[in-house]
């Protein structure tokens, strides 16, 4: 079955500095990748749709200069937290759509901000 | 805006009885709802997909019905074992977007 794969699974960060979050669909091609952040025992808040070969498209409230979204190609699609900080800990997830119209998720990358 | 409420919050339930959870939305303009399974700081893994056409879907010893007119889906889980302790998301898809529900956190005890 299809299978997003999703790295680092954890990393910490000083405060000020950028983190990249790599996500691949490793057995097919999705033109368009999503990124979710989740908050301790709170759901799947969708930040940005990315799409492949242009701009994302990213919710609202949410600052596309400070999460920076690449998806340069078709398996392919990063998260960069630019200048992060405390508040930007957090669980992001990511995830691909496949056929059939379900969506597989990666194992997601628990960032701390220190 | 598509709004998703699972409801037990949390059920701890002991080994070998059925679990029973809920799942309602919103918006029925809904083209699939997808079950997810969410160990603790894991990703998600999906469990069923039922179209918008479809009723029911079972894998093993898992059933999720979906009404789509009233907006709700039910998972049932027969005989659970510890191994099905996890958080059970559900997830509507309106257009490309899904909206996730809280979760239920089940346990399971031996």
């Amino acid at each position: 079955g299809a299978v997003v794969s999703q790295h680092p699974s954890r990393v910490i960060c000083k405060s000020g500095t950028s983190v990249k979050i790599e996500c691949r669909s490793l057995d097919f091609q999705a033109t368009t990748m999503f990124w979710y952040r989740q908050f301790p025992k709170q759901s799947l808040m969708l930040m940005a749709t990315s799409n492949e070969g242009s701009k994302a498209t990213y919710e609202q409230g949410v600052e596309k200069d400070k999460f920076l979204i690449n998806h340069a190609s078709l398996t392919l699609s990063t998260l960069t937290v630019t200048s992060a900080h405390p508040e930007d800990s957090s669980f992001y997830i990511c995830s691909a759509r496949g056929q059939g119209g379900g969506y597989t998720f990666g194992s997601g990358t628990r960032l701390t901000v220190v | 805006k598509q709004e998703v409420t699972q409801i037990p919050a949390a059920l701890s339930v002991p080994e070998g009885e059925n679990l029973v959870l809920n799942c309602s939305f919103t918006d029925s303009a809904i083209y699939n709802l997808q079950w997810f399974r969410q160990d603790p700081g894991k990703g998600l893994t999906s469990l069923l997909l039922i179209q918008s056409s479809q009723r029911e879907q079972t894998s093993g010893r898992l059933n999720a019905s979906l009404d789509k007119s009233s907006g709700r889906s039910t998972l049932y889980i027969a005989a659970s074992q510890p191994g099905d302790s996890a958080t059970y998301l559900c997830a509507v898809r309106n257009d490309y977007k899904l909206s996730f529900g809280a979760g239920t956190t089940v346990t399971v005890r031996a």
